[in-house]
């Protein structure tokens, strides 16, 4: 079966700092999504995104926050200035269609903000 | 507003022992329904889903759902659980067209 494919498993950085989470989705799904699981807790929607804009996104989802599919492969997800509440796994997911389609999850990055 | 509520954290089974795990949603309109499946280390994996037709349906793994409307439930179950089953399962639906709303997950062990 196809995979998303997101990199790297686990990133450590220091408050304040900027990361970028990379993610390869499946290459013909056209939605692409990012979600978040603190630790202990559910699963949270962060941001969907199809034909190059985003078209929904959470509360969570502020400014700090960007996304970018830079070349026709990669989705990327910046947090610009972390802060220690951002310490989660993020999961990067995508599908062919819209909302009766499954996701195809990635393994997540782990993401530890010291 | 949507939800999902799975209200068992954690559930503990012994092999071989059936499995109903419980899933109540709250959503105004017919209801696009998902469980997935976390296993250690891993992403999501899709167990099944129903959007329409027979309220009973079928996944991977020996997995299946029944989906009742009356009750706003989509509850999983397995008449048989395996110890290769323990993992965290989530309850999601889908939220207008582009967001999924998860629950907050049941965590099952199995016991050999």
């Amino acid at each position: 079966e196809p995979e998303v494919t997101q990199t790297p498993s686990h990133q450590v950085t220091q408050m304040g700092q900027e990361v970028i989470l990379r993610c390869v989705p499946i290459s013909n799904h056209l939605y692409f999504y990012w979600y978040r699981q603190i630790l202990g807790q559910k699963v949270e929607f962060l941001v969907s995104f199809y034909n190059n804009e985003i078209s929904e996104k959470s509360e969570i989802f502020d400014d700090q926050f960007s996304v970018e599919r830079p070349d026709g492969s990669n989705f990327t997800l910046k947090i610009r200035s972390t802060k220690l509440e951002d310490s989660a796994m993020y999961f990067c997911a995508s599908s062919l269609g819209g909302r009766s389609e499954k996701l195809f999850f990635g393994s997540g990055t782990q993401l530890s903000v010291l | 507003a949507q939800s999902v509520t799975q209200p068992d954290i954690h559930i503990t089974v012994s092999e071989g022992a059936s499995l109903e795990l419980r899933c109540n949603y709250s959503y105004g309109a017919t209801p696009y329904l998902f469980w997935y499946v976390q296993s250690p280390g891993q992403g999501l994996q899709l167990l099944l889903k129903y959007f329409s037709g027979d309220t009973l349906v079928q996944g991977i793994k020996g997995f299946e759902a029944e989906f009742k409307r009356s009750q706003s439930s989509f509850n999983l179950r397995k008449p048989s659980v395996h110890w290769s089953d323990a993992a965290e399962y989530f309850c999601a639906v889908a939220s207008g067209t582009y967001k999924y709303i998860f629950g907050t997950g049941t965590r099952l062990k199995v016991l050999a």
